[in-house]
């Protein structure tokens, strides 16, 4: 039941940016777009969201396309420890049957 | 400081018992959620809980009951557990009573494993 769509895998090389992306066709207009991101053992650890406009933070850039069905989580340089598991979700007060997505196992490469 | 903890990091037990895992956030957030993380990986929302509301993903079994003390404290009890119940569940906070508006801060999760 979830309703984003992301690649299984993506690879990098380190300090190049990687460009993870999401599809979202049937979202709303109060979902939220989420970024988390995990580690093997860990639990999951957030890394930017946004509604409509993009948005930028110390970790990462979210590029929300102009009729939101899609969004691309940007890493401006890639560094060996932002190997992880990438989760786009949509959060919102409906979200009654959340399930994040099997995400994207983004690999970097020294 | 550990912003979002949850006890016990392990939990072995039986078929058909009850078992709780507890969780605290000293953040100050508003609103507390509990996920399930199964063998495959997927992480799905079971309960978020704020002063004024209880969200219950309607697929949850009704085994599954949050209690929250206090708005810094959110636990998970389970009765009857079953063996579909061995996962990894995480407890989250955020602040804001429309949590969703906000980032998540997640607890390291509590591996269950019924035997």
């Amino acid at each position: 039941d979830a309703k984003t769509t992301q690649p299984n895998s993506m690879e990098s090389n380190e300090e190049e940016p990687v460009h993870l992306p999401c599809n979202h066709s049937t979202i709303s207009g109060t979902d939220y777009i989420h970024w988390y991101r995990q580690l093997p053992s860990q639990g999951p650890e957030y890394v930017i969201h946004g509604l409509t406009s993009n948005v930028n933070n110390r970790m990462a850039s979210l590029a929300i396309a102009e009729d939101r069905k899609s969004s691309t989580l940007i890493l401006h340089r890639a560094t060996l420890r932002d190997a992880a598991v990438y989760y786009c979700i949509l959060l919102s007060g409906s979200a009654r049957q959340l399930t994040f997505g099997s995400g994207t196992q983004l690999t970097v490469l020294p | 400081d550990t912003a979002v903890s949850q006890t016990p990091k392990y939990l072995v037990t039986q078929m058909g018992n009850d078992k709780s895992i507890k969780c605290e956030q000293n953040l100050g957030h508003d609103t507390m959620y509990w996920y399930k993380q199964d063998s495959k990986k997927f992480l799905k929302i079971m309960f978020s809980y704020n002063n004024k509301e209880l969200i219950i993903n309607e697929t949850v079994p009704n085994r599954f009951s949050p209690k929250s003390p206090d708005k810094a404290h959110l636990n998970l009890h389970i009765n009857s557990l079953e063996l579909g119940d061995s996962a990894v569940y995480f407890c989250a906070s955020s602040r804001g009573v429309e949590g969703w508006a906000y980032e998540q801060y997640f607890g390291p999760g509590t591996r269950l494993t019924v035997t």
